[in-house]
């Protein structure tokens, strides 16, 4: 299986906010909705930032939000700020327990 | 609370295995699984597959089959993770993270990480 497809780069001024968006098929993201979104910054484990599409663990700020439409998914960061500078990356649940990541997208906080 | 301590860093030649642990703390580790996932340098994230501590079931990805081996020890607490037949481009960050135990998803806890490096 192929990584899901992200795109490489996404930016924006403080306050602002950023769409990632990832696509993957109907075998996937569009299959289940079992997409997951990572935060990860240099040199630092991945955090769970969101699961199930758009479901937000305990501790993670409102500022980030995930929707799903067809086999696309999509992670909004509200209200940027300069923590928010990191590597994103998608997950999604391929049918019998598998997973797939996606390739990644580094936000630059301008 | 949740953590996941991974053993430190490795040094293989090519041919080699490695074996990799991670011990759980702070919740009850047979209710859940472990997914192990690695990270090339400057690369993205590539799961390796799944083990549930709650039923024993195992899914490794396809790339892995026949060369990983994932186990745990419920009385220490701990996942291992064992790659064999090394080559230098398997040189990556090696994650555990604790997903679920019927489902591979989510993971929701990650290890610090473990670099393995590959080097005649």
């Amino acid at each position: 299986q192929s990584a899901l497809t992200q795109p490489p780069s996404a930016s924006g001024s403080p306050g602002q906010s950023v769409t990632i968006s990832c696509t993957g098929t109907s075998s996937d993201v569009g299959g289940y909705n079992y997409v997951s979104w990572y935060q990860q910054h240099p040199g630092k484990a991945p955090k769970l930032l969101i699961s199930e599409v758009n479901k937000r663990p305990s501790g993670v700020p409102d500022r980030f939000s995930g929707s799903k439409s067809g086999n696309t998914a999509s992670l909004t960061v509200s209200g940027l700020q300069a923590e928010d500078e990191a590597d994103y990356y998608c997950s999604a649940y391929a049918g019998n327990n598998n997973l797939i990541f996606g390739t990644g997208t580094k936000v630059t906080v301008l | 609370q949740v953590q996941l301590v991974q053993s430190g860093v490795e040094v293989k030649k090519p041919g080699a295995s490695v074996k990799v642990s991670c011990k759980a703390s702070g919740y009850t580790f047979t209710s859940y699984g472990i997914s192990w996932v690695r990270q090339a340098p400057g690369q993205g994230l590539e799961w390796m597959g799944w083990i549930s501590v709650y039923n024993g079931n195992t899914k490794y990805a396809q790339k892995f089959q026949g060369r990983v081996t994932m186990t745990t020890d419920t009385s220490t607490s701990t996942a291992y993770m064992e790659l064999r037949s090394l080559r230098s481009d398997d040189t990556a960050v090696y994650y555990c993270a604790r997903s679920g135990g019927i489902m591979v998803v989510p993971l929701s806890y990650w290890g610090q990480g473990t670099l393995v490096t590959v080097s005649s």
